[in-house]
C-alpha cells in the first residue's frame, strides 16, 4: 500500500508564528485531505486537494500529485490551532477508491 | 446537512464479550467508512460500504470483526469475543462518490 510521511512528527509554536507542515506520500494519488484532529478526537475536515493550492483563512494547502508531496501552512498560529495535524491521501483504483491512508500525523503546540 | 453521528461515544467492556457500534453516516452520501484509530497512530482503514455493498476489507479485519449497512444508510460495527487489543477509537465517516471523507466523533471502546 501507500506509504505516507508527515514531518515534523512535533511543532511547538508561538501565538502568531507561522508553520509548514509536509507530507510526502510514495505513489500517485487520486486525492488527498487534511485533517485537524481536536484534543476530543474529532477529524476537522481542512483542505480535499488532489493537486493545485486552496486557502481559507489563515490556512493554505498546496499539493504536488507530479513529486509526490503536500503542505500545509499555517499562519499567525492561535492556541486553537494546537492539535494533530494529518493528511491522507487516497491511492485510488479498482475497489480502491475512497481507501484514505493516513500518516503519523504532526503533533501541533501553541503557546500564548 | 447534520453531521456523521456515532453511538456510543464510549464503550467499556470485559475481555470475551461482544460489542456493536452504530454509524449514522450524512443523509445521501453513498460511501460509508470505518476506521480505527490507537494512541499516537493516524487512523487506519477498516471497510467501506457503498450503498448496501461492502466493497473492502483490511486485513486488520479479523474474522471476529463484522459490518453491515442492511438498507444503505446506518451501519453497524460488531466484534465479538472481545480482546484487550482490540481497545481502540473506532471511526467513521461517509462520502458522496469520489469525494470529501467526513468523520463522526468517535466510539472509544475500552476492553479490560
Amino acid at each position: 500500500g501507500i506509504q505516507v510521511e508527515q514531518s515534523p512528527p512535533d511543532l511547538i509554536l508561538q501565538e502568531g508564528a507561522n508553520s509548514t507542515l509536509r507530507c510526502n506520500f510514495s505513489d500517485s494519488v487520486n486525492n488527498l485531505q487534511w485533517f485537524h484532529q481536536n484534543p476530543w478526537g474529532q477529524l476537522i475536515n481542512l483542505f480535499y486537494i488532489p493537486s493545485g493550492t486552496k486557502q481559507n483563512g489563515r490556512l493554505s494547502a498546496t499539493t504536488v500529485a507530479t513529486e509526490r508531496y503536500s503542505l500545509l501552512y499555517i499562519s499567525s498560529s492561535q492556541t486553537t490551532d494546537s492539535g494533530v495535524y494529518f493528511c491522507a491521501p487516497e491511492r485510488g483504483g479498482g475497489t480502491s477508491y475512497g481507501k484514505l491512508t493516513f500518516g503519523q500525523g504532526t503533533i501541533l503546540t501553541v503557546h500564548p | 446537512d447534520t453531521g456523521v453521528s456515532q453511538d456510543p461515544r464510549h464503550k467499556i467492556t470485559k475481555r470475551g464479550q461482544n460489542v456493536t457500534f452504530r454509524c449514522d453516516p450524512i443523509s445521501e452520501h453513498n460511501r460509508l467508512y470505518w476506521y480505527r484509530q490507537t494512541l499516537g497512530q493516524g487512523p487506519e482503514f477498516l471497510t467501506y460500504f457503498q450503498n448496501e455493498a461492502q466493497l473492502e476489507k483490511s486485513r486488520l479485519l479479523s474474522d471476529r470483526f463484522s459490518a453491515e449497512r442492511p438498507k444503505g444508510s446506518f451501519s453497524t460495527l460488531e466484534i465479538q469475543r472481545t480482546e484487550q487489543g482490540d481497545s481502540a477509537m473506532y471511526l467513521c465517516a461517509s462520502s458522496r462518490l469520489a469525494d470529501e471523507q467526513f468523520f463522526g466523533p468517535g466510539t472509544r471502546l475500552t476492553v479490560l
